[in-house]
Parts: structure tokens; C-alpha cells; sequence
């Protein structure tokens, strides 16, 4: 079974600096998708950012950006400049077309921002 | 695009009533799933629509638990008979068949007295 493990239950950032977050999951498929979604104190869950696992270049939105390494399995999203605004759970996920979708989430890492 | 709609976005409710969530999904898109967040179990997925055919609901707690889509644009989630470990967040999503992203609804904050 797929599982998506994030290490870093919580972490802080000053405003304007760089933070990276930290994901890595577990596949035997060689074509899957990764995200990174957000959930501010409003609760609604956002798309940050989307990466298909054929593609070598990491994806880029803004000042977000993801270090997509396959055969670590690795991916991590760094928020360059951080704002206020970022403060919020973010979680990493996988998805996969087997029969369907399977999606799955991490366990989510508490991003505050530090004015 | 409204995005993905859900109703009630609170519900309190007594232990042993029945308790439905509403969700609309996206226009156009052929998947919808089902999710519930707590703090201690984070985000599970309960149960998993593709075209209006349910494709995997081993998340389903128990039998209290029960999920139909009807029609292309419309799925409940019923609760019956409703418990206080019930109470959380309850998401809708629905993704198209193009890019597997899921676009999550504002959610439902059950409460179960």
C-alpha cells in the first residue's frame, strides 16, 4: 500500500525568509501524481501545487516551488518570501490510477509565520 | 464555477439522531470522494465515487455510515444512528478525469452531543 509520511509535525518561518517542507512516500508505481495541499484556519483545503512524476522539472507556482526526487522519493515544497498568509497545515499527497484513483495524504506539518 | 458545495457547514446534532451531509461537486468531473478530519486520525478517506458508482468504501467506519450519488451532480452521507466519536470535519471532493487533482468543498463540522 502507497503511504505518505511527513516528519516534520510542525514548523516556523520568519516573514520574508525560506522554509522547506518535507515529504516522502512509498510506491512500487512508476507513474503517479504528487501534491501539496493547504489548509488555512479556515479549514478549506487548497491546491498549492501539482507535479507528475514523468516530468523531471520540478513545478513551479509563485513562490512556491517542489525538489521532486524520484528515486528517493522524495518531495519537498519550499515557500520562498513567506507571508503572513501561508500560516497553515500543509499536507503532502499521492495519487495513483489504479482501478480508479488512490488517493492518499500525509499527516500534515503546521506551518506558522513569524512577523 | 461555484467550486465544490456542501450543506450544512455546521451541524450539532444528539447522539442517536440521523445526520445527512449534502455535497454538489464540480460540473464535468467523474469523481467524488468523501473524507473525515479529526485530530487524531487527520484526514480519512471514507468512501470514493467514480461516475456515480462507489469504487472503494472500505474507509466506511461501520455500518452507521451509508454514501449515494444519485446523479452526476448530487451525494449524501448519511449517519445513522449518530455517536459522539462521529463528530468532525466532513469533506466532499470531486476531481475530472484530466488531472487528478481534487478540489475539496468548505466542509461540514458535525458535532454529536
Amino acid at each position: 500500500a502507497q503511504t505518505v509520511t511527513q516528519s516534520q509535525p510542525e514548523m516556523s518561518v520568519q516573514e520574508a525568509e525560506t522554509v522547506t517542507l518535507s515529504c516522502t512516500y512509498d510506491t512500487s508505481e512508476s507513474d503517479y501524481y504528487l501534491f501539496w495541499y493547504k489548509q488555512p484556519p479556515s479549514r478549506q483545503m487548497i491546491l498549492v501545487i501539482r507535479q507528475e512524476a514523468y516530468k523531471q522539472q520540478n513545478a513551479t507556482e509563485n513562490r512556491f516551488s517542489v525538489n521532486f526526487q524520484k528515486a528517493a522519493k522524495s518531495f519537498s515544497l519550499k515557500i520562498s518570501d513567506s507571508q503572513l498568509g501561508d500560516a497553515a497545515m500543509y499536507f503532502c499527497a499521492y495519487n495513483v490510477m489504479d482501478y480508479g484513483q488512490n488517493f492518499v495524504f500525509g499527516p500534515g506539518t503546521r506551518l506558522s509565520v513569524l512577523p | 464555477d461555484a467550486g465544490v458545495i456542501q450543506s450544512p457547514r455546521h451541524e450539532v446534532t444528539e447522539m442517536g439522531q440521523e445526520v445527512t451531509l449534502r455535497c454538489k461537486p464540480i460540473s464535468g468531473h467523474n469523481s467524488l470522494f468523501w473524507y473525515r478530519q479529526t485530530m487524531m486520525r487527520g484526514l480519512e478517506l471514507l468512501i470514493y465515487f467514480n461516475n456515480n458508482v462507489p469504487i472503494d468504501d472500505s474507509g466506511m467506519p461501520e455500518d452507521r455510515f451509508s454514501a449515494k450519488m444519485p446523479n452526476a451532480s448530487f451525494s449524501t452521507l448519511k449517519i445513522q444512528p449518530s455517536e459522539p466519536r462521529d463528530s468532525a470535519v466532513y469533506f466532499c471532493a470531486s476531481s475530472p478525469a484530466t488531472n487528478f487533482v481534487q478540489y475539496f468543498g468548505p466542509g461540514t463540522r458535525l458535532t454529536v452531543t
